[in-house]
C-alpha cells in the first residue's frame, strides 16, 4: 500500500508569494493532520480533519494560512502571502480510528521562503 | 495541556550495545496513547512503537522495547543490539484520551541518537 504522499518535496519561493502544499492520505484513513517542524518550535500541529471536516485549527499561526480537504483523498495547505519565518518542514499525516489512532506521516515538504 | 519532555538532546551508543532514551509527560488523563517515532536524515517520520496507557504490559517490537511507568509518567525507549541504521532523531509523542480528547499528537523536542561503529 502506498503511504502518505506529499508534494512538492522541496519548495523555494520569495517572500510575498503564494505557496500551496499538497497531501494524499492513505486510502481508507478518515483523519488527516498537518504538522510543521522547525528548530525553534519542534513539531507542532497546525490543523486536523475528520471525514474531510476541519476539527481543530487552533494551531494555524495566522490568517495567512489556510487548509482545505475537498475530498477523502486530497488536502492542501496554502500560505498567502508567504514570509521568511514560514520556512520549515511541513508534514501531512493520516490515521483511522480502527487503527488505534496511529498516525502515519508523509515524507514532508521542505519550504524555504527567501 | 499535556506536555512531553525529552531530557537528553543527544545520546550515543556503540554498535551492538544497548541504549535507553528517556521521556516523561504531564497529563491529568487516565487513558491515552504514547508513541516513539524515528526521524532519520531523510526526515521521514517512522513509527517505532506504540503503548496504550491501559495496558500494563510494556510494548516490544523486535529490538525496540519500552519501559512504561504510568504512575511516574515515564515512557523510555530501549534499543537493543544497536545498528548503524538506528542513528536518527527520536521523538516521544502523546495522544489524548481516545474517548473524547483531541486527536493531535504532542511531541517532545527529540533526542539525537548517534551509533558508533
Amino acid at each position: 500500500d502506498a503511504g502518505v504522499i506529499q508534494s512538492p518535496r522541496h519548495e523555494v519561493t520569495e517572500m510575498g508569494q503564494e505557496v500551496t502544499l499538497r497531501c494524499k492520505p492513505i486510502s481508507g484513513h478518515d483523519y488527516l493532520f498537518w504538522y510543521r517542524q522547525t528548530m525553534m518550535r519542534g513539531l507542532e500541529l497546525l490543523i486536523y480533519f475528520n471525514n474531510n471536516v476541519p476539527i481543530d485549527d487552533s494551531g494555524m499561526p495566522e490568517d495567512r494560512f489556510s487548509a482545505k480537504m475537498p475530498n477523502a483523498s486530497f488536502s492542501t495547505l496554502k500560505i498567502q502571502p508567504s514570509e521568511p519565518r514560514d520556512s520549515a518542514v511541513y508534514f501531512c499525516a493520516s490515521s483511522f480510528r480502527a487503527g488505534k489512532y496511529t498516525q502515519y506521516f508523509g515524507p514532508g515538504t521542505r519550504l524555504t521562503v527567501l | 495541556a499535556q506536555t512531553v519532555t525529552q531530557s537528553q538532546p543527544e545520546m550515543s551508543v556503540q554498535e551492538a550495545e544497548t541504549v535507553t532514551l528517556s521521556c516523561t509527560y504531564d497529563t491529568s488523563e487516565s487513558d491515552y496513547y504514547l508513541f516513539w517515532y524515528k526521524q532519520p536524515p531523510s526526515r521521514q517520520m517512522i513509527l517505532v512503537i506504540r503503548q496504550e496507557a491501559y495496558k500494563q504490559q510494556n510494548a516490544t517490537e523486535n529490538r525496540f522495547s519500552v519501559n512504561f511507568q504510568k504512575a511516574a509518567k515515564s515512557f523510555s525507549l530501549k534499543i537493543s543490539d544497536s545498528q548503524l541504521g538506528d542513528a536518527a532523531m527520536y521523538f516521544c509523542a502523546y495522544r489524548s484520551d481516545p474517548q473524547g480528547g483531541s486527536e493531535k499528537l504532542v511531541f517532545g523536542k527529540g533526542t539525537k541518537l548517534t551509533v558508533n561503529p
